[in-house]
């Protein structure tokens, strides 16, 4: 148990609907990243957010966006899906802004139908 | 540029047998970090280790064993007598340290291996 917390674990919808994934860092870890993992293009970046402000950006659609709370737990934010929204989404922390190592949560998988 | 190339998609071993999964990495950067993470029928990342860039020293754990060369860009993992737990997919991946003040880390496109009783 690496101590991030995804909510919810399975989530199914449909087209042009909105969603919102959350995730619970580890205690203590200000930095929250977001990966989504699609059959299309693999497992890549999308959103970093340290102590709520934006950290860096990745290749995250303008549908999708993001934000970190002040008790540091994060959302992510998913509307007008398509079909290829479907994907696991991954949240990982980490102590600092760049701390080398990150603790992923087990994911949230999203199917849009 | 920073890219990780895992150029074998799909392996496929018998029990037993060696298999070596390959990783090559692009980075203008001269201090950067590695990863080999591993993704079980589960879905769950699961983390095997972590090298610097300043540290080519060779690792081996158990029956893992990884062997980083900067001078061709690669980050290779071996797993010396497979098991069928062994079956997952294995992903390479790339936190560049220089140029960014980010830990995000760059995936490859991640090697199913699949090994067979």
């Amino acid at each position: 148990d690496s101590g991030v917390t995804q909510t919810p674990k399975h989530l199914i919808t449909a087209t042009g609907q909105r969603v919102t994934l959350r995730c619970s860092p580890r205690s203590g870890d200000l930095s929250v990243y977001w990966y989504q993992q699609s059959l299309d293009q693999g497992l890549q970046f999308l959103i970093q957010y340290y102590n709520g402000e934006e950290r860096a950006k990745g290749n995250i659609l303008e549908r999708f966006s993001a934000q970190q709370f002040p008790d540091l737990h994060s959302e992510l934010n998913l509307s007008s899906l398509e079909l290829g929204d479907s994907a696991l989404y991954f949240c990982a922390s980490s102590k600092g802004v760049d701390s080398v190592e990150q603790f992923f949560g087990p994911g949230t998988r999203l199917t849009v139908l | 540029a920073q890219k990780v190339t895992q150029a074998q998609t799909e392996i496929s071993v018998v029990e037993k047998e060696d298999v070596t999964l390959d990783c090559v990495y692009e980075t203008r950067d001269t201090t950067y970090y590695l990863f080999w993470y591993k993704q079980p029928p589960s879905g769950e990342l699961v983390f095997l280790i972590r090298r610097n860039s300043f540290d080519e020293q060779n690792e081996i754990s158990g029956r893992y064993s990884w062997n980083f060369q900067k001078s061709t860009s690669s980050f290779n993992f071996t797993i010396t007598a497979s098991q069928v737990v062994d079956s997952a997919v294995y992903f390479c991946a790339l936190s560049e340290r220089g140029s960014s003040n980010t830990g995000k880390l760059i995936f490859g496109q991640g090697t199913t291996l699949q090994v067979k009783p």
